[in-house]
């Protein structure tokens, strides 16, 4: 277990459903970040939150929302989702810009395994 | 932007055997974090070992070790005395040590690893 907690373990939804992945941890981490997963495919950075800022985003499509209402907690908000947005979507912790030993690890949750129908 | 090379998809050892997964990388940067993650079918991403790219000596942590070579771009993890529950994707990763550390990391595609009994 490493501190990052992530609901639900799986989600299949229709391509006109809404639907939000949650990201919690228990770590005192002030930076979240959202990974995108497909098969045979590397680990897609989409967005950064620091200090609750959004700091990155990758040119991902806005039918993927991301909000951080606090330090400790991050959604992602899914709608109109394409078949080939099936993937499984990690959430990560770290302590970005604090220059302490260590802060450069992230902490990843066990994912969503997302499937769109 | 960095890139991460894994030219293994897939290897097999034999349990208490010792096996290397290789790892390149592509950066211009001189200040970095190099990391191996494993992830086993609970799907969890889990950190095995980092590396600091102005630190010569290699990092190592129990049975795992890395052959860091700067110059070369490169950074392969050997896994010494191989056990079944190191059966599992190993991803090798690459994170600046610049902007605060604020960014996430850069993933290769992953080595499969499987162990023989």
């Amino acid at each position: 277990e490493t501190g990052v907690t992530q609901t639900p373990r799986h989600l299949v939804m229709g391509m006109t459903n809404k639907k939000s992945l949650k990201c919690e941890q228990h770590l005192g981490h002030n930076a979240m970040y959202w990974y995108k997963q497909s098969a045979k495919k590397p680990l897609e950075l989409m967005f950064v939150y620091n200090f609750k800022e959004q700091t990155e985003n990758n040119s991902v499509p806005s039918r993927f929302s991301p909000e951080c209402p606090n330090s400790s907690h991050l959604f992602l908000h899914l709608h109109t989702l394409q078949p080939e947005d099936s993937a499984l979507y990690l959430c990560a912790s770290s302590l970005a810009g604090t220059g302490g030993a260590g802060a450069e690890k992230l902490f990843f949750g066990s994912g969503t395994q997302l499937s769109v129908l | 932007a960095q890139t991460v090379t894994q030219s293994q998809p897939e290897m097999s050892v034999q349990e208490a055997e010792t096996v290397t997964l290789s790892c390149t990388y592509d950066t211009s940067e001189s200040d970095y974090y190099l990391f191996w993650y494993k992830q086993p079918p609970s799907r969890q991403m889990i950190l095995v070992i980092r590396q600091e790219a102005y630190k010569q000596q290699n990092a190592t942590e129990n049975r795992f070790s890395v052959n860091f070579q700067k110059a070369a771009k490169s950074f392969s993890l050997k896994i010494s005395d191989s056990q079944l529950g190191d059966a599992a994707m190993y991803f090798c990763a690459y994170r600046s040590a610049e902007g605060g550390g604020a960014d996430g990391l850069t993933f290769g595609k992953g080595t499969h690893l499987i162990i023989q009994p």
